[in-house]
């Protein structure tokens, strides 16, 4: 069955600091990745995706996600957290295994919390 | 603005009521798809339009909801003799070619 795994509710980091937020899925085939990131009453903002080529994506607002095939996992990083960076944070993976499905399965976020 | 625009943003509606959600999506995108989105989950898939065709439609979604994109562009997405349980955010988003999608702001409803 396909799944995503957000293995942490919340994750807190002092600004300036490197973060990373993690993401592990699972898929009958190859996977599209995503990351989104959801601001208070706000949808959700598309930051990065993984389809194909080199393993490291990079996206918006200088946040860059690691795809590890063997790890099955997908991890969102930034060199340097800033407070405007505290938000909710969904991993999302499409399995290009289903056929012509196009649903993206989420995870249940990662609260991610800049500490000046 | 020319993003994903989602009316009413915000719903309170007494048990048993009808209420219709509607969902402009991004100019020339072909593929529409809602969620739903309860307090401390992530979304979960509701349907899949291409075009005015419903593609998909997950087994969450009950003979009380129903979806509809008559003319390729707008969505609407009616819950009929709601409940409490379908109190949550109902998300609209859209694509074109590529695999990401764009969400709205959503749609919160509160069945009291």
């Amino acid at each position: 069955a396909q799944s995503v795994a957000q293995p942490e509710d919340q994750v807190n980091v002092a600004e300036g600091n490197p973060l990373t937020v993690k993401c592990t899925y699972s898929v009958s085939g190859n996977p599209y990745l995503f990351w989104y990131v959801q601001y208070p009453n706000r949808g959700l903002q598309f930051l990065l995706k993984y389809i194909t080529g080199d393993n490291l994506v990079k996206g918006s607002y200088g946040f860059e996600a690691e795809f590890n095939k063997s790890q099955t996992s997908f991890h969102l990083k930034k060199p340097s957290a800033l407070v405007s960076d505290s938000a909710l944070y969904f991993c999302a993976v499409r399995d290009l295994g289903a056929g012509n499905n196009r649903k993206l399965i989420w995870g249940l976020g990662t609260s991610l919390a800049v500490n000046p | 603005d020319t993003g994903v625009s989602q009316d009413p943003r915000h719903k309170i509606t007494k048990r048993g009521q009808n209420v219709t959600f509607r969902c402009d999506p991004i100019s020339e995108h072909n593929r529409l798809y809602w969620y739903r989105q309860t307090l401390g989950q992530g979304p979960e898939f509701l349907t899949y339009f291409q075009n005015e065709a419903q593609l998909e439609k997950s087994r969450l979604l009950s003979d009380r909801f129903s979806a509809e994109r008559p003319k390729g562009s707008f969505s609407t997405l009616e819950i009929q003799r709601t409940e409490q349980g379908d109190s949550a955010m109902y998300l609209c988003a859209s694509s074109l070619s590529g695999p990401e999608a764009f969400f709205g702001q959503g749609t919160r409803l509160t069945v009291v």
